[in-house]
């Protein structure tokens, strides 16, 4: 079965420079989720996107943005990157009512 | 923000015996879910479990739910070795969305 697809599984940057990261939800899931989990921490919330409208909103910083295009899939734009950055994010995807299927992540690792 | 605490942190068993893990929660809830995850891997969900049910079943799993004390419990029973990974509660709160508030997880080790 199709899963949720998240590009790049791993990126490297500098500080004070940008990054995209990019999520495929499984097709005909309606809701995409975006989590940051930081080293031996929890996954924390950021933002949520409902038929291609942001739905929720969580501990996402004013650096971050996202949005989700017309083929339902999703990126998380982040600039000014700071070493506190550095995380597994993980987009999720869920058909209403049903649970979230979690992709792989994206490694972040800000130097 | 943390939603509760997961109890133990860390658990160390040998294959066949039972792993209990607990998690604790401060929010009126919609419904529980267990997540599980390898290391540095996606989370994989096992269960979910609603507020007006009490204890549920899937496979070797069991999960139970006590909202007046705000917590539940996954019993993984006959372990095996690829049950290692960790383990983490999330909760859908009523006023919040669909979104998951995570516990902090227990590490689970099973030694063969």
């Amino acid at each position: 079965a199709a899963g949720v697809i998240q590009s790049p599984r791993h990126l490297i940057k500098e500080k004070r420079e940008t990054a995209t990261l990019k999520c495929y939800p499984i097709p005909r899931h309606d809701t995409v989720y975006w989590y940051q989990q930081g080293p031996g921490q929890d996954p924390q919330f950021l933002i949520s996107f409902y038929e291609k409208m942001q739905s929720d909103k969580g501990s996402i910083p004013d650096r971050f943005s996202a949005q989700q295009f017309s083929d339902y899939h999703s990126e998380l734009n982040m600039s000014s990157l700071e070493l506190g950055d550095s995380a597994l994010y993980f987009c999720a995807s869920s058909a209403s009512g049903q649970p979230q299927h979690f992709g792989d992540g994206t490694r972040l690792s800000i130097l | 923000s943390q939603q509760g605490e997961e109890d133990p942190q860390a658990l160390s068993i040998q294959e066949g015996e039972n792993a209990t893990m607990n998690c604790s929660y401060k929010t009126s809830i919609n419904n529980l879910q267990w997540y599980r995850q390898n290391s540095g891997r996606g989370l994989v969900h096992l269960i979910l479990i609603r507020s007006n049910e009490r204890e549920k079943h899937s496979g070797r799993l069991r999960v139970t739910l006590d909202t007046s004390k705000k917590s539940s419990s996954l019993l993984i029973t006959a372990s095996r070795a690829a049950d290692t990974a960790s383990y983490f509660c999330a909760t859908e709160d009523n006023n919040a969305g669909n979104m998951l508030t995570f516990g902090g997880g227990t590490r689970l080790m099973v030694k063969p």
